[in-house]
């Protein structure tokens, strides 16, 4: 059963650079027919897309986000990454991965538990 | 951007009783990109329909959806205790994929 463990460093200050990593198990991050995916969720509010990126190389960035942000993955460790620059207090949410997969029309099927983000000096 | 837009905000039902949350586009939405997720406090979102009218697995099929175009819909049959949450709708047809802004399901 596929799992995803996001991981990060709790707090940040204002203006510096966010570095989150997810930790994929039992199944490949460079399996074909799936994406991953970025989602974050400021305290008590709704969903927000980040973006997304698969293996073969398609990449999408939410646009209000696009400037300040970095995809990367490291298959070899099977996990995948986001840098978020210049952050902000409005930046301060849970950030969570998931996997999309084409059996489910790309529909992000698995999520990882989050990882709460505090933006303050 | 495609706005979803979610009603009612708050649906207030008893166990036993029917839910009936509404999701409306703001463009056309190919019915394969429009999923529901349902939320508990404290955890992640996790999916309940895919393709508009697919359940995921391990779904209960008191769970379904329905609708195409721009009017969606997700209905629960009869109302589990564990039911009780927020949902949300989500397309992803087109970038930037957006949520709805959520219908929170209480006990009356």
């Amino acid at each position: 059963q596929l799992e995803i463990q996001e991981s990060g460093p709790g707090l940040v200050k204002p203006s510096e650079t966010l570095s989150l990593t997810c930790t994929v198990s039992g199944g490949s991050i460079s399996s074909s027919g799936s994406s991953w995916v970025w989602i974050r969720q400021p305290p008590g509010k709704g969903l927000e897309w980040i973006g997304n990126f698969s293996y073969s190389g398609d990449t999408n960035f939410n646009p209000s986000l696009k400037s300040r942000l970095t995809l990367s993955v490291d298959t070899s460790k099977n996990q995948f990454s986001l840098n978020l620059d210049s952050v902000t207090v409005a930046d301060s949410a849970v950030y969570y991965c998931a996997r999309t997969i084409r059996g489910y029309y790309y529909a992000m099927d698995v999520w990882g538990q989050g990882t709460t983000v505090t933006v303050s000096s | 951007e495609i706005f979803l837009t979610q009603s009612p905000g708050t649906l207030s039902l008893s166990p036993g009783e029917r839910a009936t949350l509404s999701c409306r586009a703001s463009q056309i939405v190919t019915s394969s990109y429009l999923a529901w997720f349902q939320q508990r406090p404290g955890q992640a979102p996790r999916l309940l329909i895919y393709g508009a009218s697919y359940r995921a697995a391990g779904v209960p099929d008191r769970f379904s959806g329905s609708g195409s175009g721009t009017d969606f819909t997700l209905t629960i049959s009869r109302l589990e205790p564990e039911d009780f949450a927020v949902y949300y709708c989500q397309q992803y047809v087109q970038s930037p994929w957006t949520f709805g802004q959520g219908t929170k399901v209480e006990i009356k």
